[in-house]
């Protein structure tokens, strides 16, 4: 059974551009989370999408947003980047909401110069 | 809020020294504490959880006990190996599923010396 699949794995960008983060769940796994992780801030929630809708968002602007499609594939966007933008981007799924276990990706590499 | 603290490192450890790593937590209610393993360039692997007080999770050698009352998830193991050599995080997920995401401590590097 494939695990998530995160593309893609290491990304460059410059201030100011958008950029377009892709993650497939395993098989089966309808909600898809993300996450961002950066040595100063450690791991921080960004978003969780379930059947196509958002959950909840966590602490971060509007310049991050998601979506997730009907086969539960789900695509992240950082408009206009910023420097601090640059971080390891994680994708985790599980199966549904009452399930715990998450699954998570390698993650993308972001940075931004 | 909610929050996770545990000791950063990096810990050095000799190979089959004890292995413990301090994880305390804020947190209303009644969490579900987890800790995740993460080795170099990969993602997050779920190591083990426990979901109420008292309970006592294991994997692979690997033990934490979730302490209501210290508000502690301390891993252990009691022979560590060089293959042990990773980062790992102690982290929560509130009550309901887990919408709000999993707050997590900021990792403790692991580094065990043949």
């Amino acid at each position: 059974k494939a695990g998530v699949t995160q593309t893609p794995r290491y990304l460059i960008k410059t201030r100011g551009q958008q950029v377009t983060l892709s993650c497939s769940p395993i098989s089966g796994h309808r909600s898809v989370s993300w996450y961002q992780q950066t040595p100063g801030q450690g791991l921080q929630f960004l978003f969780e999408y379930f059947s196509e809708t958002q959950r909840n968002k966590g602490n971060f602007p509007g310049r991050f947003s998601g979506r997730q499609f009907s086969n539960s594939r789900s695509e992240m966007n950082v408009s206009t980047l910023e420097l601090g933008d640059s971080a390891l981007y994680l994708c985790a799924s599980r199966r549904d909401i009452t399930n715990e276990k998450l699954f998570f990706g390698s993650g993308t590499q972001l940075s931004v110069l | 809020g909610d929050s996770v603290t545990q000791m950063e490192g990096p810990v050095t450890l000799s190979e089959e020294a004890f292995l413990t790593i301090n994880c305390t937590y804020t947190a209303t209610g009644y969490p579900s504490l987890f800790w995740y393993v993460q080795y170099p360039g990969e993602g997050l692997q779920l190591l083990l959880k426990a979901t109420k007080a008292d309970d006592k999770g294991s994997n692979k050698g690997f033990e934490a006990t979730y302490r209501k009352e210290t508000t502690s998830f301390h891993l252990e193991k009691g022979s560590v190996q060089v293959s042990d050599s990773a980062v790992y995080f102690c982290a929560l997920s509130k009550e309901g599923g887990g919408a709000d995401g999993l707050t997590f401590g900021k990792g403790t590097h692991l580094i065990i010396q043949p």
